[in-house]
């Protein structure tokens, strides 16, 4: 059965400091990968995905991602944080290209920024 | 606009007393899906469906219906809440089931069962 975990329910960086949200997930078979973000008193939006075509995925806001197989991880970062950037991440795999496979999401990670 | 809604947006109430949380959607995508957001649990699917008049359970199902008879529309029913059904509810879109296909959210509906 897919998994993801996502390592830190809370990360705190500075404005203008480097962003790092980690996710593993655990497949028996090449999955596809998601970054969703949730504003305050929002629902999700899509951030990225990843769906075989590259490795490196850049996503919306200057927020990209690296599958990396070996490690079976799908950090995703963004060079300079910003204040609007505090929000839930939330890390999510789905398995298999058919109607069969489900979307699984890791329990979230909240992003405080500070000045 | 393309978008997913959801009403209401809050909702406090009392054991038992049957409730309806409405979904819409305008992309005439074919799934849809309810989940429930609690903290440190991330999302938990309740139900899903495929398309109209084809639904079928999440990983949470107790003590929720659902029902699809138009592919837009995708309402949630609590026959008699309870306290542990307080939550953070959301609707989701896609064309298809799984594989590559982008969710699309809802608003989110919170719910107060006193």
């Amino acid at each position: 059965a897919q998994s993801v975990t996502q390592l830190g329910s809370h990360v705190s960086v500075s404005e203008g400091a480097l962003v790092l949200l980690r996710c593993n997930y655990s497949s028996s078979v090449p999955p596809y990968l998601f970054w969703y973000v949730q504003y305050p008193n929002q629902g999700l939006q899509l951030l990225l995905k990843y769906t075989s075509a590259a490795t490196l995925v850049k996503g919306i806001n200057g927020f990209e991602a690296e599958f990396k197989k070996s490690e079976t991880s799908f950090h995703l970062t963004k060079p300079s944080a910003h204040m609007s950037d505090a929000a839930e991440y939330f890390c999510a795999v789905s398995v298999g290209p058919g109607t069969a496979s489900k979307l699984t999401f890791g329990t979230g990670t909240r992003l405080q920024v500070t000045l | 606009e393309a978008q997913v809604t959801q009403n209401p947006r809050y909702l406090i109430t009392v054991t038992g007393k049957k409730l309806t949380v409405t979904c819409s959607q305008n992309m005439n995508h074919e799934y849809m899906s309810w989940y429930r957001q609690d903290p440190g649990l991330g999302l938990r699917q309740i139900y899903y469906s495929m398309n109209v008049e084809v639904t079928d359970k999440g990983d949470v199902p107790e003590g929720y219906k659902v029902s699809r008879k138009e592919k837009r529309n995708f309402p949630l029913i609590l026959e008699s809440p309870s306290p542990n059904q307080t939550s953070l509810y959301f609707c989701a879109s896609s064309l298809m089931r799984g594989g590559r296909h982008e969710q699309f959210f809802g608003p989110g509906t919170r719910l107060t069962v006193l």
